[in-house]
């Protein structure tokens, strides 16, 4: 299993700012994703971040909107830029199961606790 | 396409009776994983369950179970026994492909379970 720990846990942001959260995980893991929820809907993935290369953003997300670090194996951090009240979101950033053979289909992903994000 | 469907945006049950959430997806790939996620009002992703497309045995966790009929492409969780724990935001998703790695969600089904 691994474990996330995923800061802040919630925000409140004033429009045009920008936020930066963290996750952090106690395992190294090649693959980490992050995720948004919108209020009452499905989660939507936002990128894919490896380490060593550029995050992989999926149709409708921008870098410049969510610059994606990875800087080691343990750690990322998504940066919601020049926020709106659209932004307003639960924002999740899970890893792959370090301990599931890499390309195994049955591999789930753990979570973080998420961040609870309100733009005003 | 939306490529899982779930039906049911919420649902009660009695506790200690049991309950069906369905799901139904859409690939077509021979190689797919299911899985199921719970998800509580303090918003955290727990995995449940997870079945995959060669496996021939219903998968079980506990309580929990997946009814999987691939001809149908469905895959609806049954949870034995409700417990007031188990009210939460329950998620469907599919893995496509032995090398993909993304999880697409469906839009999930709210569980109350009344004492």
């Amino acid at each position: 299993s691994a474990v996330i720990s995923q800061k802040p846990s919630r925000d409140i942001c004033q429009r045009g700012t920008s936020l930066t959260i963290q996750c952090q995980v106690d395992s190294q893991v090649t693959m980490m994703f992050w995720y948004r929820q919108q209020p009452g809907q499905s989660l939507t993935l936002i990128a894919t971040a490896n380490q060593g290369s550029e995050a992989t953003y999926e149709s409708g997300f921008v870098i410049d909107k969510f610059p994606i670090s990875r800087p080691n194996l343990t750690f990322s951090t998504l940066t919601v830029s020049n926020m709106s009240p659209e932004d307003s979101s639960i924002y999740l950033c899970s890893v792959e199961d370090p301990e599931a053979g890499q390309g195994s289909l049955m591999e789930k992903l753990f979570f973080g606790s998420g961040t609870q994000l309100s733009v005003l | 396409a939306q490529k899982i469907t779930q039906t049911q945006p919420g649902m009660f049950v009695q506790e200690k009776e049991a309950v069906t959430l369905d799901c139904t997806y859409d690939t077509s790939d021979q190689s797919y994983g299911l899985f199921w996620y719970k998800q509580p009002s303090s918003g955290e992703m727990i995995f449940l369950i997870y079945q995959g497309s060669y496996d021939e045995q219903n998968a079980t966790e506990g309580r929990y179970s997946l009814n999987f009929q691939k001809a149908r492409k469905s895959a609806n969780l049954v949870i034995s026994a409700s417990q007031l724990g188990d009210s939460a935001m329950y998620f469907c998703a599919m893995r496509e492909g032995r090398y993909d790695y993304k999880l697409s969600f469906g839009a999930g089904t709210t569980v109350t379970v009344r004492a």
